[in-house]
């Protein structure tokens, strides 16, 4: 089974600055997509990003923007310009393109913006 | 348009006790699952359905039912609550198409005394 690593269970960040939460991930597989989750306390999961395997360019969304590695397994966020509403725990998460269905997260990384 | 809707969102069970929580979406997706979520865990996944009729276990399987008659629905019955059950769930549902944008419901607190 494909396993995520999220290495930092806390991590913190001055407002305006930038910062980058650390994904690692195993798989046997060649394609596949990868994600990351956000949740505020409010508990609802949010969509920042996602990234296809096959794809070399790294995907961003506004402030939000990734780091993928694909040798390396390697799938890190960065959010530029920090706003008190990016605090949040963020999850990385793997999907396969060949079975599709089912989602490995990893353990979350809890986010703190210092005003 | 209600997305994923989950129903309770707090519920508190005595053990031995069963449940029902419920989930229902009307973008009719084909694939359903639910999680959940224990501190230090991440999500993981307890059942899934991939259409009408189709239902297949996840990760942590045990001690829960779920059946799909419906597109709509898919509910996840605890059939004797145990104290290990207490976690916040979560429902999602997204087409089949495994880039597609997976919805999640708010969750539902639950906690088995």
């Amino acid at each position: 089974a494909q396993t995520v690593t999220q290495s930092q269970p806390e991590m913190s960040v001055q407002e305006a600055e930038t910062v980058t939460l650390s994904c690692t991930y195993d798989t046997s597989e060649s394609d596949y997509y990868l994600f990351w989750y956000k949740q505020p306390p409010s508990r609802q999961m949010i969509l920042v990003i996602r990234q296809e395997a096959y794809k070399q360019q790294n995907a961003t969304e506004n402030r939000f923007s990734v780091n993928f590695q694909k040798a390396a397994k390697s799938f890190s966020l960065k959010i530029s310009d920090s706003q008190l509403g990016d605090a949040a725990m963020y999850f990385c998460a793997y999907r396969s393109r060949n079975t599709g269905n089912q989602f490995y997260f990893g353990t979350g990384t809890s986010l703190t913006v210092i005003p | 348009n209600a997305g994923v809707t989950q129903t309770p969102k707090f519920q508190v069970l005595k053990t031995g006790q069963s449940m029902t929580l419920q989930c229902a979406q009307d973008m009719n997706h084909e694939y359903m699952s639910w999680y959940r979520q224990d501190p230090g865990m991440g999500l993981r996944l307890i059942h899934y359905s991939v259409g009408a009729g189709i239902t297949d276990q996840g990760e942590v399987p045990n001690g829960y039912n779920v059946s799909r008659s419906t597109t709509e629905d898919f509910p996840l019955r605890l059939l004797s609550a145990a104290p290990s059950q207490t976690s916040v769930y979560f429902c999602a549902s997204s087409y089949s198409v495994p880039s597609g944008r997976v919805f999640f419901g708010e969750g539902s607190r639950l906690t088995v005394l």
